[in-house]
């Protein structure tokens, strides 16, 4: 089974600040990762999709890149309304797996 | 537009049964493979079962649940026996066209698994 390795667990940032979130496959995926936000009582929403292409209506401040088993995800101007948990999910091959989760406090 | 309905969960002892179903519509049923995925309080989300022509399991619950279809009605299904309380979760379907996946989610079926 493919391990996905998330860090941080939680985080803490002002508006404005720049956020990184990290992945770690424990082998290789090519690009076959997605990168979700879930916010407390709703369905997980798709930001970023094969590595890198930005999910349609998700706003450009969001952006992802990695390729193989390193993948970060980039809020390169964090927003109020960015709270929420973060998760990777491989899809190279059976079983799916996600990352543990970020989850994303504003100070 | 896409449109998924989850339906199905509610309180169960442990070791009961429960059966979800997933309404779909905006799509082309028949033609896409479709997933379930949970999350249980306080946890993170987990991949639970995927049927395309084959289906797939998390070991998890390998052997306990069963997904299946029915493309006349455009319902996904999951069969959920020999429940335990780890079970308990919010479920989530999603369809995957290619490999596109989980672009689109229901607002999932809450699980509780409790006596």
């Amino acid at each position: 089974d493919i391990q996905m390795t998330q860090s941080p667990s939680s985080l803490s940032a002002s508006v404005g600040d720049r956020v990184t979130i990290t992945c770690r496959a424990s082998q290789g995926i090519r690009n076959d990762l997605g990168w979700y936000q879930q916010k407390p009582g709703k369905a997980p929403k798709r930001l970023i999709y094969a590595g890198s292409s930005l999910q349609s209506g998700v706003p450009s401040r969001f952006s992802g890149s990695g390729s193989g088993t390193e993948f970060t995800l980039t809020i390169s101007s964090l927003q109020p309304e960015d709270f929420g948990t973060y998760y990777c999910l491989q899809h190279n091959s059976y079983p799916l797996t996600f990352g543990g989760g970020t989850k994303v406090e504003i100070k | 537009e896409v449109q998924l309905l989850e339906s199905g969960g509610g309180l169960v002892q442990p070791g009961g049964s429960l059966r979800l179903s997933c309404v779909a519509s905006g799509f082309t049923f028949r033609t896409y493979a479709m997933s379930w995925v949970r999350r249980a309080p306080g946890k993170g989300l987990e991949w639970v079962s995927t049927i395309s022509g084959t289906t797939y399991y998390a070991d998890s619950v390998q052997g306990r649940f069963t997904i299946s279809r029915d493309n006349s009605k455009n319902t996904l299904y999951l069969q959920m026996d020999s429940l335990r309380a780890d079970d308990t979760a919010v479920y989530y379907c999603s369809p995957r066209y290619d490999n596109n996946w989980f672009e689109y989610w229901g607002q999932g079926t809450l699980v509780i698994v409790s006596s």
